[in-house]
């Protein structure tokens, strides 16, 4: 399978634990994206990666929530401390962008279901 | 800030009619706007993209329509079909950032 992986697929966890999720891109594309969806609701955006450089980072929820993409290949994103309300879906996404212009298009992973109780 | 609309939030169609999703964006700077359709407990799927330098794309019986003045965009589903049941985001984005806000998403029912 060549798409983007996420790991793992489910995640309980008791409140005030850490977690942290894996995501591995497309192999060639450049841009890996975090987003969060809960029911009913789009995905919303967190962060996102240009290689390994973190551009943009004000859409992450709070200071518990933290991503990593360290060789510019996967990424991984942590909450600390959980707590209840961080339970939701958790989607990366990738693209590919070139100085020609970026190709937009942003392919999904399967997202990692996350519940704190 | 950056906000997208949606609208209808549910859509129930007779098989063959025609659907309509609307949605309207805040920020001026974005140029680029996919649509995903996600089926339950799947990812988001693309399924028809369109960036700010034309007004329509049409592939198939799916077509989006620009207006890049009203900041208003349209997916437009023909000959509906059963399988064409899911939920539908809209979402907007810019080639500088990057990233993508969506909408609140359209469920869309097609009646056999």
């Amino acid at each position: 399978d060549t798409g983007v992986s996420q790991d793992p697929r489910h995640k309980i966890t008791k409140r005030g634990q850490n977690v942290t999720f894996r995501c591995d891109p497309i192999s060639e594309h450049n841009r890996l994206y975090w987003y969060r969806q809960t029911l009913g609701q789009g995905p919303e955006f967190l962060t996102y990666f240009q290689n390994e450089a973190q551009l943009e980072k004000s859409r992450l929820l709070s200071d518990r929530f933290s991503a990593e993409r360290p060789k510019g290949s996967f990424s991984t994103l942590e909450i600390q401390r959980t707590e209840q309300g961080d339970s939701a879906m958790y989607l990366c996404a990738s693209s590919l962008a070139t100085s020609g212009g970026a190709k937009d298009e942003q392919f999904f992973g399967p997202g990692t279901r996350l519940t704190v109780l | 800030g950056e906000n997208v609309e949606q609208h209808p939030s549910t859509l129930s169609v007779q098989e063959g009619d025609s659907a309509v999703i609307k949605c309207t964006y805040s920020d001026s700077a974005s140029n680029y706007f996919p649509w995903y359709k996600q089926e339950l407990g799947k990812r988001p799927q693309l399924i028809i993209d369109i960036r700010s330098n034309v007004g329509e794309k049409k592939d198939q019986r799916i077509a989006v329509t620009l207006n890049k003045t009203a900041k208003h965009f349209s997916l437009h589903i023909t000959e509906t079909q059963p399988e064409d049941s899911a939920v539908y985001f809209c979402a907007a984005g810019s080639s500088n950032t990057g990233k993508l806000i969506f909408g609140q998403g359209t469920t869309l029912q097609v009646k056999p």
